[in-house]
Formats: structure tokens, C-alpha cells, sequence
């Protein structure tokens, strides 16, 4: 079967960084995205991995090793604003299917 | 603007009677799929689309029923709910590319009592 494993919570100051793990046991893995969920709102795109390396968009990083069948992301330069969960998704099956991580809890404290 | 629209956001219905719920993107995206999340659970997939007149099962289709008659427009269709499907639903569309971002709509709100 197909599982992911990801932090239920993580807390962290404003202005550090901080770091969510995510490790999957997937076959006919295609690749790893990641996405933001605010309270009550829609789940955001944040970043995809397909192949093995770093991904940077602005304040946010995405890494994937698929020897490792592991994958982070990092969020720098916290924000209270990043207080939110935090779903990692495997794609398999040629991309066409998608499973997620029960999510990780993201506090921000001033 | 870009967005993936579902209707209705809040639903309260009783058991058995058969309910829709509309999804529709504006973005020409060729796949488009529906999740349900529930606490502690994640999102789960229930169908995806790769396009017009292509669906599939996810991980949890039983229970539900999807078509794609047209590209824009991806509805869910519950037979005959039950208590166990009261959950947030969510509908998300992306084009082709596996690693493309999925848009997601607002979510709808089904409760089944």
C-alpha cells in the first residue's frame, strides 16, 4: 500500500527556520508537491519535487531524494502569517493519482 | 481570474436522498479530481479525470459516482449518502503535467444526518 509519514505539529519562532519532514512508501512514484492550509480555506500550492534536489521559491525550499523516499520543506524567515497546516502529496501511477499526509500543524509564536 | 468554483459551499441532507456537487474550472485544464478531507485523515482522493469522458477511481471512490462531459465541469454525485460520508470535499484541477500546481476549490461542507 501507499503511506506517507509527516510531523502532526511543529511550533517555531518568527524570523527562524524551520523544517517539515515528509517520508512515503509509494509505488510507481512520479512525485512530491507540498501545500499550505489556512484554517476554514482551500489547500495552496507551495512547491513540487519530481526529481531528486532542492526547489527554491522565495522563502520557501522543497527537497526531494527518492533513494531515501524522503522529501522536506523549509520555510525561512517564519512569518505569523505561516501559521497553518502543511500537507505533503505523492504522485504515483504516472502522475494521475495522488495521495496525502495527514498534514503538519504550523505555530508561529512572536 | 483563475479559479475553481464549487457549489454549493454548506449542505445539510438526509440520508438516501441523492445530492450533486457542482465543480467547474476556468482554466482549461485537461485533469481535475476530488478529495474529501476529514480530521487527522488528510485529503483523500475519491476520483480524478484526465479528461473529457476519462475518470477514474482514487483511494476512496465507494459510494460516489463522477462524469466529465465537458472539460470545464467535473461533478460528484452521491447516490444515496450516508452519515459516513459527511465530510469537507474538495475539487482541484491542474493541466496535463504530473507536477503542475493544482488549483483547489473553496471546499463544500456536506453533513448527512
Amino acid at each position: 500500500g501507499q503511506s506517507l509519514e509527516q510531523p502532526s505539529e511543529v511550533t517555531a519562532v518568527e524570523g527562524a527556520i524551520v523544517q517539515i519532514n515528509c517520508t512515503y512508501q509509494t509505488s510507481g512514484f512520479y512525485g512530491l508537491s507540498w501545500y499550505q492550509q489556512h484554517d476554514g480555506g482551500a489547500p495552496t500550492f507551495l512547491s513540487y519535487n519530481g526529481l531528486d534536489g532542492l526547489e527554491e521559491t522565495g522563502r520557501f525550499s522543497s527537497f526531494l531524494s527518492r533513494s531515501d523516499s524522503y522529501g522536506y520543506l523549509l520555510l525561512q524567515e517564519l512569518q505569523m502569517k505561516d501559521s497553518a497546516s502543511y500537507f505533503c502529496a505523492v504522485l504515483y501511477q504516472g502522475g494521475f493519482k495522488t495521495i496525502f499526509g495527514a498534514g503538519t500543524r504550523l505555530f508561529v509564536k512572536a | 481570474e483563475a479559479q475553481v468554483t464549487q457549489n454549493p459551499r454548506y449542505l445539510i441532507t438526509v440520508t438516501g436522498k441523492k445530492l450533486t456537487v457542482t465543480c467547474s474550472q476556468n482554466m482549461n485544464h485537461e485533469y481535475m479530481s476530488w478529495y474529501r478531507q476529514d480530521p487527522g485523515l488528510g485529503l483523500r482522493q475519491i476520483y480524478y479525470s484526465m479528461n473529457v469522458e476519462v475518470t477514474d477511481k482514487g483511494d476512496v471512490p465507494e459510494g460516489y459516482k463522477v462524469s466529465r462531459k465537458e472539460k470545464r465541469n467535473f461533478p460528484l454525485i452521491l447516490e444515496s449518502p450516508s452519515p459516513n460520508q459527511t465530510s469537507l470535499y474538495f475539487c482541484a484541477s491542474r493541466s496535463r503535467g504530473g507536477g503542475t500546481e493544482a488549483f483547489f476549490g473553496q471546499g463544500t461542507r456536506l453533513t448527512v444526518v
